[in-house]
């Protein structure tokens, strides 16, 4: 089955700063790549997501870059500011079209 | 997109007793899912939850354990049964909507005492 990765676990950053979070895959037919944040005490919500068909898709400060040869891709935001604090997780949907989440990954926006 | 919702947002249960999470989605989904995430860590999927058929178990989780229900495209029951404290987690319905974008509910913090 599918297996994504997510690196790094944890990432600080100075509000104003980007913040740059990446995940590898392993199932070359994957072909759908969301992204999510999760604040403490919510469930997970869908912030950007990219096709295999397309390298990058931007949302005002959220960006997402898809690398198929490769089999990774990134979430980019800019400006970061405190509300952006939250634990992020990548997923992937394979062959068998279920979502497979990376590990997460906590981002702290240092006011 | 989908706005989710569960019931109960939380509970307290002792062991060896039963557990059943609503779970309305305010729109119709083609697929609707039922997750574990335990504290700090990703979300497992239990399982798919068909409609007017019996849900499919990822493996690691059984119908027993995990009854699931969908009668109709919007609604969807998870029952935790015979808890022990090892099923303490948040449990969270998720939806899937046009284009494979998936939603999730504010998930269902249950403690085992």
């Amino acid at each position: 089955g599918e297996n994504v990765e997510q690196h790094p676990s944890t990432l600080s950053v100075q509000e104003g700063d980007s913040a740059v979070i990446k995940c590898t895959y392993s199932d070359s037919a994957s072909n759908y790549f969301p992204w999510y944040k999760q604040e403490l005490g919510k469930g997970p919500q869908l912030i950007i997501d990219i096709r295999s068909n397309v390298g990058e898709k931007k949302d005002q400060r959220i960006a997402v870059t898809l690398n198929k040869t490769a089999k990774h891709f990134s979430l980019h935001i800019t400006e970061t500011q405190p509300e952006d604090s939250a634990v992020y997780f990548c997923a992937a949907r394979s062959g068998n079209n279920r979502l497979a989440f990376g590990k997460g990954n906590q981002v702290v926006v240092i006011p | 997109s989908a706005v989710i919702s569960q019931k109960p947002s939380r509970d307290i249960c002792q062991r060896g007793t039963s557990l059943t999470i609503q779970c309305q989605v305010d729109s119709q989904v083609t697929m609707m899912f039922w997750y574990r995430q335990q504290p700090g860590q990703s979300l497992t999927l239990i399982a798919t939850a068909n409609q007017g058929s019996e849900a499919t178990y990822e493996s690691g989780f059984v119908i027993d354990k995990f009854p699931i229900s969908r009668p109709n495209l919007t609604f969807s029951t998870l029952t935790v049964s015979n808890m022990s404290p090892e099923d303490s987690s948040i449990y969270l319905c998720s939806g899937e909507a046009n284009y494979n974008e998936q939603f999730f509910g504010p998930g269902t913090r249950l403690t085992v005492l």
